[in-house]
Parts: structure tokens; sequence; C-alpha cells
């Protein structure tokens, strides 16, 4: 069955970046788009971007352009998530999530930004 | 950005009890729109998609509808796992948006 596995827990000094992992497993990888979501502490969900691992296409939502970049790999089926210069507001559950319905959702990675 | 108003942000009600939750979309999306349900612990699950197509594995006592720019949720028949979070998303237009989510509680 389709599956989105995500990194684990990161704890991050102001200032830094931080790289997150999906690798995916139980369908053809390079055929659908992958998404990420942010997520705030008790708060709703928001479109960061996403990739055609394919072609390494990729568009963002304004708000994260700078802020987020994505990254494929084909060969581990692993899709990635760097976010620089990270501050307090970037603390976040961060989740992925296959094709552009979103059918399918990893279980989410939670970056913690702190001195 | 397509707008997605989701209501209510908060609902409680009994077990068996039928419910509906409600997002209203600020331009047309056709039928390009799912429901979303998450867990305390975190893990998101798709409901429903394209306004009114159930997921596998999904049970029977959920369904979707619209009227007009109004995309509804029911649930016919509370259950007690139904007790969770649930958020629209509209996928029609880049970007993707999510209704503000609707916490149902246990009347």
């Amino acid at each position: 069955q389709v599956q989105l596995q995500q990194s684990g827990p990161e704890l991050v000094k102001p200032g830094a970046s931080v790289k997150i992992s999906c690798k995916a497993s139980g369908y053809a990888f390079s055929s659908s788009w992958m998404n990420w979501v942010k997520q705030r502490p008790g708060q709703g969900l928001e479109w960061i971007g996403r990739i055609y691992p394919g072609d390494g296409d990729t568009n963002y939502n304004g708000k994260f352009k700078g802020k987020a970049t994505l990254t494929a790999d084909k060969s581990s089926s692993t899709a990635y998530m760097q976010l620089s210069s990270l501050t307090s507001v970037d603390s976040a559950v961060y989740f992925c999530a296959r094709s552009g319905g979103l059918d399918v959702w990893g279980a989410g990675t939670t970056v913690t930004v702190s001195s | 950005d397509i707008q997605m108003t989701q209501s209510p942000s908060s609902l409680s009600a009994s077990l068996g009890e039928r419910v509906s939750l409600t997002c209203r979309a600020s331009q047309d999306i056709g039928s390009s729109l799912n429901w979303l349900q998450q867990e305390p612990d975190g893990t998101i699950k798709r409901l429903i998609y394209a306004t009114s197509s159930l997921d596998s594995g999904v049970p029977k006592r959920f369904s979707g509808s619209r009227s007009g720019s109004d995309y509804s949720l029911t649930i016919s028949s509370l259950e007690s796992e139904d007790f969770v979070d649930y958020y629209c998303l509209q996928y029609a237009s880049s970007p993707p948006t999510f209704g503000g989510g609707t916490k149902l509680e246990i009347k």
C-alpha cells in the first residue's frame, strides 16, 4: 500500500537550516506530485509547495519562497524539504502528502526552533 | 488565493447524532474539494475526494455534497471515533488552500 515515511523530530537553533525527508513506497514515486504542508501548534494547515520527482518541477506558495526548498531523489524515492533562516514561527509540524488531491499523508515531522 | 471559509469552527454533538460541516469557497472551484480528518496524534486521512466520492475504507456514514459554492461533509450517525478535527481542501487553483478546521466534540 502507499506509504509516506517522514524523518524524525528536529530541534534547531534560530538562524539555522534543517532538511527533512519523506520516503515513499507502494507507488511510482516519479509520477506523482509530492506536496508539503505546515501546521503550527493548535493551528490549521498551510500549503508550502510541491515537487514532481519525475523532472524536478516545483511550485511554491509565494509565502514560502526563499524559506523552503523542495528536492527529490528518484533513486531512493525520497522527497526533501529544506527550511532556511529558521525563526520561532517556523516551529511546526511539516507533512508530506501525495498528488494533486493530497490523497495520502505522512505522519509529520516536528521542527522546533529554539536556542 | 481562494479562501475557504469553514463552519462551524467547533461543534458539540452526541453519539448517534447527524451533523454537517460546511466550507464556502470564495471563487469557483467546481468539484475540486476534499475533506480531511485529523486525529489527536496528528495523523491526517482523506475521507472524501472530488466533493462527494468516498475514499476506500471510509465508513458509509460519511458523505459529501455541494450546493453552489457551499460544500458539506455530513456524518449520518456519530460514533466515538468521529470526535476529532476536520478540514476541507480546495485544489482547483494553486495554491491549494484549506478551511480553518472544525473541532467535533462530544456533548
